[in-house]
């Protein structure tokens, strides 16, 4: 079956530091694939929509500046945390969908950020 | 904007089935979903049934769509103690083009062995 695949699956840093994580979708190519944002027993909440050279897609109140989205590839979308603080950890977890017809959407184990 | 509702939580004794519920207000669904989400892990997608179909069967997993009551259920047989996870329901408008999901806020499955 399809598979995505998200690393690191865990970082923890320093206030201050940029955090890169990426989402590949390993047997199947994804014009588009999804940031989320889950909180403690909260559902997933949309960031943003990553498609395949062009600009991803913000959800409102999320910010560019802050959460950087990189889809250079039909295989590899990239966030990165940039300039990271405390209320910035959280777990991220991505999807993607094979751009061939009608596919549903496949996600990553998810990445824990933790901020110190 | 398009909603999606489900309980929170379900107890289930082991080797009992499940049914976890869900209902949806957009009308314009075209796929429905149920994910699964164990402890600090990701979503696996679990079963989804295009709008127009009533049921699909999988295994242990029956999923039933009732389009005018906008209602969905995902029964799961003989539930055993592996399957203890959240369980999100989701849909998207296809007709949309953006694929986007909508969620639920996931309903806590716990078996008691």
């Amino acid at each position: 079956g399809a598979v995505v695949s998200q690393h690191p699956s865990r970082v923890i840093c320093k206030s201050g530091t940029s955090v890169k994580i990426e989402c590949r979708s390993l047997d199947f190519q994804a014009t588009t694939m999804f940031w989320y944002r889950q909180f403690p027993k909260k559902s997933l909440m949309l960031m943003a929509t990553s498609n395949e050279g062009s600009k991803a897609t913000y959800e409102q109140g999320v910010e560019k500046d802050k959460f950087l989205i990189n889809h250079a590839s039909l295989t590899l979308s990239t966030l990165t945390v940039t300039s990271a603080h405390p209320e910035d950890s959280s777990f991220y977890i991505c999807s993607a969908r094979d751009r061939q017809g009608w596919q549903p959407q496949h996600f990553g184990d998810g990445t824990r950020l933790s901020i110190l | 904007g398009e909603d999606v509702e489900q309980s929170l939580f379900l107890s289930v004794r082991e080797g009992d089935s499940s049914v976890i519920n869900c209902t949806y207000t957009d009308s314009s669904s075209t796929y429905l979903y149920w994910y699964k989400q164990e402890p600090g892990a990701g979503l696996q997608l679990l079963t989804y049934i295009f709008s127009n179909m009533d049921m699909k069967q999988d295994q242990r997993l029956t999923v039933l769509l009732n389009k005018k009551d906008k209602h969905l259920s995902l029964r799961i047989a003989d539930t055993q103690t592996g399957d203890s996870a959240i369980y999100f329901c989701a849909e998207t408008d296809s007709g949309a083009g953006s694929y986007q999901l909508t969620f639920g806020k996931g309903t806590k499955l716990s078996v008691i062995p």
